[in-house]
């Protein structure tokens, strides 16, 4: 089944950019049902969706993040990847990619990664 | 944005017993909820999509209802495995998530 990594530095100082990779094994990120997000969550809060990305390089983001995200995709390592630039303390998550399904009917997040944790500390 | 409330925000019950968690969105989302289970130190896991369908592999003991703003999360006959985070997160605009409800054991 399809599983998903993330990976990148735990550590950023503020006003950096924190850059993180998401690698899809098992199934292709070129497939057509997807979209591929991030998600975060401080420690001990809840949830916050970040943006998504379409196989084919296409892009939403959350409005309150939109002016410091952006994701990309590489098709021919299977992975996609953010940024989000001007990183300061309330930056600092557990960050989570995850696959969600083009069609409303099954848009759950499914499957997630396992996390990284991203500190913004000088 | 489309605001998710959650509530209680700890419910306390004992093993066996039915748990029933809500969920209110702040304007109508259909039936494009999903509800998610967070154990500590691990990702959420998906349990159930379109208010009331069951992901892959979720045990017949949850199940969900609703629709439009209003929702819930029931477990039928709590086991040790279900004592955890739940989230509701709509998807019928963007995507935002409830802040939570904590499941503890009595």
């Amino acid at each position: 089944q399809v599983q998903l990594q993330e990976s990148g530095p735990g550590l950023v100082k503020p006003s950096q950019t924190l850059s993180l990779t998401c690698t899809v094994s098992g199934g292709s990120i070129s497939s057509g049902s997807y979209y591929w997000s991030w998600i975060r969550q401080p420690a001990g809060k809840g949830l916050e969706w970040i943006g998504r990305i379409y196989t084919s390089g296409s892009t939403n983001y959350n409005p309150s993040l939109k002016s410091r995200v952006t994701i990309s995709v590489d098709t021919s390592k299977n992975q996609f990847s953010l940024k989000l630039s001007s990183v300061t303390a309330a930056d600092t998550a557990v960050y989570y990619c995850a696959r969600v399904g083009i069609a409303v009917a099954g848009a759950g997040f499914d499957p997630w990664g396992q996390g990284t944790l991203v500190t913004v500390s000088s | 944005e489309i605001v998710m409330t959650q509530s209680p925000a700890t419910l306390s019950v004992s093993p066996g017993e039915r748990a029933t968690l809500s969920c209110r969105a702040s304007q109508s989302v259909s039936s494009n909820l999903a509800w998610y289970q967070q154990k500590p130190g691990q990702a959420p896991r998906l349990l159930i999509y379109g208010a009331s369908t069951r992901a892959t592999g979720i045990p017949a003991r949850f199940s969900g209802s609703g629709s439009g703003t209003e929702f819930t999360l029931t477990i039928s006959s709590l086991q040790s495995e279900d004592f955890a985070v739940y989230y509701c997160q709509q998807y019928n605009n963007w995507y935002t998530f409830g802040q939570g409800t904590k499941l503890e054991i009595k």
